[in-house]
């Protein structure tokens, strides 16, 4: 079956520090991968997504690039602010049809001032 | 676009009695997801529809669990009865045309506390 594991964290950084949240999956067949965030009190919201391999997504400074010979999508940001603290997920869904995302247990990333 | 609406967006009740959480989609979206987070579990697919049926509802719990989608701008999750151990935030998402290559976009949730 398919599954994605992520560093659970918290993981606590100070503004303007360089960001990584690793990112492992494992799928059948040929899998689009995704992250959301999610911020105190709200649902999810779609940071980035790439859809095969070798293609990177990227929004709001984050990045993330789809490795099909590591099964990575690491999720990077040069410089995070407070405002970026949030749970962040990384998910997958695979097949030409219809199918529920299949979600890592989040990590929780705080930055402080 | 007002995107994915749920409500309520809290509810506290109590062991043995029926929940109703209510979902409206995106206009035009034909896929509509439900999801629950729990600490224990983190976000799960509970049952998804496409054009109004049902399609897979092999995550639903439990028999105590159902899901309806009576038309295109609607669905509810109903519990009946009730347990402490269905306490979570329940999501719904929704999307264009459900390919793997497809966006969800999710509601703000609905906190359910079973007391």
């Amino acid at each position: 079956g398919n599954s994605v594991t992520q560093m659970e964290g918290p993981v606590t950084l100070s503004e303007e520090a360089f960001l990584t949240i690793n990112c492992t999956y494992t799928a059948t067949g040929y899998p689009s991968l995704f992250w959301y965030v999610q911020y105190p009190g709200e649902g999810l919201q779609l940071l980035l997504k790439a859809t095969k391999a070798d293609d990177k997504g990227s929004n709001k400074g984050f990045e993330a690039t789809y490795r099909k010979e590591t099964t990575s999508f690491h999720l990077e940001k040069g410089s995070v602010q407070v405002s970026d603290s949030a749970v962040y997920f990384c998910a997958l869904i695979t097949g030409g049809g219809a199918d529920g995302l299949t979600f890592g247990k989040g990590t929780h990333l705080i930055i402080q001032p | 676009d007002a995107g994915v609406i749920q409500s309520p967006r809290h509810e506290v009740t109590e062991m043995g009695q029926e929940v109703t959480l209510r979902c409206k989609p995106i206009s035009g979206h034909d896929y509509l997801f439900w999801y629950r987070q729990t600490m224990m579990r983190g976000l799960e697919l509970l049952i998804y529809f496409n054009n109004n049926v049902p399609i897979d509802d092999s995550g639903m719990p439990e028999d105590r669990f159902s899901a309806k989608m009576p038309n295109a701008s609607f669905s509810t999750l109903k519990i009946q009865p009730s347990e402490p151990r269905d306490s979570a935030v329940y999501f719904c998402a929704s999307s264009s045309y459900g390919g793997g290559t497809d966006t969800q976009y999710f509601g703000p949730g609905t906190r359910l506390t079973v007391l």
